[in-house]
């Protein structure tokens, strides 16, 4: 299964943009680009993913590199609502690949200060 | 609203008792996971079903066991065998197998050892 790297902490002052990057450099060509946040104590809250081109959500910007090895998360305003751990995770696109699971790393904690 | 429900929110197992945790989904999804995740790490699968009445091992499936009688449900038994089931317990589905659709979670179930 292709891991992803993540920086164990960052932290942003609020209304500030944040870019959380992500490698993934083994990653294959059916492989997704899927972030998700968490809480503590709260389930992985979706926020954006991507296969080749980059995306923008009402939540967040997702910048994938053109050789694909790497990704990065852009929050335009960081606000302490969005204080919580973030997950850069490859999904298989084979329905055969354990039925497309989640990959989880260790994510990076994203702490904001007002 | 739709979404997926997770119950109780805590659970205690005693010393060679079998628990199961429920988890409920009302959002038409086929493809349903049961995730395990421990303090400071990511989640790993323990379980997956692609359509009712088919579910496959994960990564993680020694001491647990589940069924998928309906499309909506899909109960995680924690088993006697499971010699450290002290853990944060997730459950997630998807409409699509592959890798293009997010994973939706519930907020939770924590299992601990009494």
């Amino acid at each position: 299964d292709a891991k992803t790297t993540q920086p164990n902490s960052m932290e942003s002052n609020e209304e500030e943009p944040v870019h959380l990057p992500c490698n993934h450099s083994t990653i294959s060509g059916t492989d997704y680009i899927h972030w998700y946040r968490q809480l503590p104590s709260q389930g992985p809250e979706y926020v954006i993913h991507g296969l080749t081109s980059n995306v923008n959500n009402r939540m967040a910007s997702l910048a994938i590199a053109e050789d694909r090895k790497s990704s990065t998360l852009i929050l335009h305003r960081a606000t302490l609502r969005d204080a919580a751990v973030y997950y850069c995770i490859l999904r298989s696109s084979h329905i055969y690949n354990q039925g497309g699971k989640l990959i989880f790393g260790q994510g990076t904690e994203l702490s904001v200060k007002p | 609203d739709g979404g997926i429900t997770q119950s109780p929110k805590y659970l205690f197992r005693k010393e060679g008792q079998n628990v199961t945790l429920s988890c409920e989904q009302n959002l038409n999804h086929d493809a349903m996971y049961w995730y395990r995740q421990d303090p400071g790490q990511g989640l790993r699968l323990i379980y997956y079903s692609q359509i009712v009445n088919d579910f496959q091992k994960g990564d993680i499936a020694e001491g647990y066991s589940v069924s998928r009688e309906k499309k909506e449900s899909f109960p995680l038994t924690v088993t006697s065998a499971q010699k450290n089931p002290t853990a944060f317990y997730l459950c997630a589905s998807t409409v699509d197998r592959g890798g293009n659709q997010p994973q939706h979670f519930g907020d939770g179930t924590r299992l601990s050892i009494l």
